[in-house]
């Protein structure tokens, strides 16, 4: 069974401090790696994406994906109060469903 | 720009009703997706469906749930005699093509009495 796998958290960090975030998956064969963030009572909403091994910067956000290790990472860098949020890793094994991760709990402490 | 519209945001249905739910996609994305997100669960799919055609439904329970995206209108879930199991939050989204970002609607929170 294809799964994706995340620290549940939750994750403190204080303000201004650099976050990582981890997941590893199972299904060799991915194709596209995906992060998602969702606050409470509200929808996933992507924050990055990553196709090919290395890292791949946006603003505060880093994304690195290890293909031979199974292993993508998300660092937010400056972290802030307002980054609390449950951080979801979303895989496409193969015919364009995501795999999600059940999330791991980030809170940024002032 | 509007974003994957979803309504009704909040539905509460009786045991044994039938619960309807909707999806238009984002502008230019073809494809939409159903998932499903039980309370203190993970995001689960369900169905991929590109216009009238269901491309995977290999989430998707084999009996009391359907889903459709015609040719015209909204991407349509489905759910007939429900049950109280089937309390979640239901999110479509939708991709411009395959393995492209998914991008989420606001959801539907179906309350079953």
């Amino acid at each position: 069974q294809k799964e994706v796998e995340q620290n549940s958290g939750p994750l403190s960090v204080p303000e201004g401090a650099i976050a990582s975030l981890n997941c590893t998956y199972s299904d060799r064969g991915s194709q596209s790696f995906f992060w998602y963030r969702q606050y409470s009572g509200k929808s996933p909403e992507l924050i990055m994406f990553i196709y090919s091994n290395g890292d791949k910067e946006d603003g505060r956000f880093t994304a690195q994906l290890n293909k031979a290790s199974q292993y993508v990472s998300l660092l937010i860098r400056d972290s802030q109060p307002s980054d609390s949020a449950t951080y979801l890793c979303a895989v496409a094994p193969t015919a364009g469903n995501l795999i999600f991760g059940k999330g791991t709990k980030l809170s940024v402490k002032p | 720009n509007a974003g994957v519209m979803q309504n009704p945001r909040h539905l509460v249905r009786r045991r044994g009703q039938e619960a309807r739910l909707r999806c238009s996609p984002m502008k230019g994305h073809s494809h939409v997706y159903w998932y499903r997100q039980l309370p203190e669960e993970g995001l689960k799919f369900m169905v991929y469906l590109q216009k009238e055609n269901i491309i995977d439904e290999s989430g998707m329970p084999k009996e009391r749930f359907s889903a459709e995206f015609p040719k015209e209108g909204p991407s349509i879930l489905r759910i007939q005699q429900v049950v109280r199991g089937d309390s979640a939050a239901y999110f479509c989204a939708s991709s411009e093509g395959l393995y492209q970002p998914q991008h989420f609607g606001d959801g539907t929170r179906l309350s079953i009495l």
